[in-house]
This record gives structure tokens, C-alpha cells and sequence, in this order.
């Protein structure tokens, strides 16, 4: 079946540290991959995404690269602000066309000033 | 604001009881899709409904339901409630039922069964 296992922290790191939080998958065909985020009392928020392999999904600092080889698509940061304190969860969506999402536990970060 | 509404945004409720959980999705967006956010499960994704059609189902229980009304907006029902149903149930919505349009999640109603 389709699954998703991330590190499952929690994460602290100090202001300004590169960040990267670890996601692999098992996934019949050629799922998408979907980085999510859920900051404190809030819904999920879409961070990234990436559709076929090798393609890099980025925004706001953060990126993370879809590797069939590894089935893996971690996720990098290069410097963690304060703000970036949330859970991070890593996410299939299973090939075939439905856009039901496999996630992964979640990840806690805190970011400390 | 993701334009996802859930309401209620908190339910306690007794065993045994039932409850309705409501979601409007974004303007324009015909897919819903339930989650239940639990400490030992994690997310899980419940049901998907597409213009009102039940499009897919994933570990929803028999004493759960969902419909999708004309309107769009979507219904989850639970009843005969177990402390183990206490959780947070998301409601997310997209635009397509298919493809990798990305969904939009509500800030969930967190329901406590005591």
C-alpha cells in the first residue's frame, strides 16, 4: 500500500541552523509528493509539492527534491527563523487520479531565538 | 485564511452521543475531503466527496457518515461516539476531484468525547 515515514522529532534548532527533516515513501506507480505545514491552532497549509521525479517543489526558503531512486523527498532549509516553529507533514498523493493524501506523522520544529 | 469554514470550532460531547461536524468549502471548489488528526493515528483520511458524489473512502468507520449537499457544503456525521473518536477532524477542499490540484485545509473542529 501507499505510505509516508518522516523523522518524527520533535526538531530544535537555534535561529539561522539549516534544517532538514527526513521523508520517505512506498508508492505503487508515481505518486505526488506534498510538504505541508501546520503552525499553531491552524489548519494545514500547503508549503511545497512536486509532481514527477527529480522535480524540486520550493517557496518560502524551503525546498525539497522528489528522488525516485531513494523514494525520498526531504525536506532543506538553509537558515530557520523563529517563524518557522510549526509541524511539518510529509504527504503522497497516489497515482491514479485521486487526490486523497497519505501523510506522514509530522514533525515538530522549534526554532529558538 | 485558507476560505475553508468548519464550525464548530470545539465539540465536547458524552459517549453514545451523535454529532455534526459542517464545512464550506472555497468558492468554487467541488472536492471535499475529510481527515481525522488523532495523537496515536496521526492524519487519516476519511472520505471524499466530488459535486456531491461520493468519490472515495478511506478509513472511515461504519458509525461515521458524509454527504455533499447541492450548496456544496459537506456534513460529517458521527455517532454512537467512543472516547476513542476524540480528535480533530479537518475538512479540506479543491478545485478538481483529480490531478494534483492542491487541497485547502479549515482549522478543524476539535471534538473531545468524555
Amino acid at each position: 500500500g501507499n505510505s509516508v515515514t518522516q523523522m518524527e522529532g520533535p526538531v530544535t534548532l537555534s535561529e539561522e541552523a539549516f534544517l532538514t527533516i527526513n521523508c520517505t515513501y512506498t508508492a505503487t506507480g508515481y505518486p505526488s509528493l506534498f510538504w505541508y505545514v501546520q503552525y499553531p491552532g491552524e489548519g494545514l497549509q500547503l508549503l511545497l509539492k512536486a509532481t514527477k521525479a527529480d522535480d524540486k517543489g520550493s517557496n518560502k526558503g524551503f525546498e525539497a527534491t522528489y528522488r525516485k531512486e531513494t523514494t525520498s523527498f526531504h525536506l532543506e532549509k538553509g537558515s530557520v527563523q523563529v517563524s518557522d516553529s510549526a509541524v511539518y507533514f510529509c504527504a503522497l498523493s497516489p497515482p491514479g487520479g485521486s487526490e486523497k493524501l497519505v501523510f506522514g506523522k509530522g514533525t515538530k520544529l522549534t526554532v529558538n531565538p | 485564511d485558507s476560505g475553508v469554514t468548519q464550525t464548530p470550532k470545539h465539540l465536547i460531547t458524552a459517549t453514545g452521543q451523535r454529532v455534526t461536524l459542517r464545512c464550506s468549502p472555497r468558492s468554487g471548489d467541488l472536492s471535499v475531503y475529510w481527515y481525522q488528526q488523532s495523537l496515536d493515528q496521526g492524519l487519516q483520511f476519511l472520505i471524499q466527496y466530488y459535486n456531491g458524489e461520493e468519490r472515495a473512502k478511506g478509513n472511515i468507520l461504519e458509525r461515521f457518515s458524509a454527504q455533499q449537499f447541492p450548496d456544496l457544503h459537506s456534513e460529517l456525521n458521527l455517532s454512537s461516539l467512543e472516547l476513542g473518536d476524540s480528535a480533530l477532524y479537518f475538512c479540506a477542499s479543491s478545485v478538481t476531484g483529480t490531478g494534483n490540484t492542491e487541497a485547502f485545509f479549515g482549522q478543524g473542529t476539535r471534538l473531545t468525547v468524555v
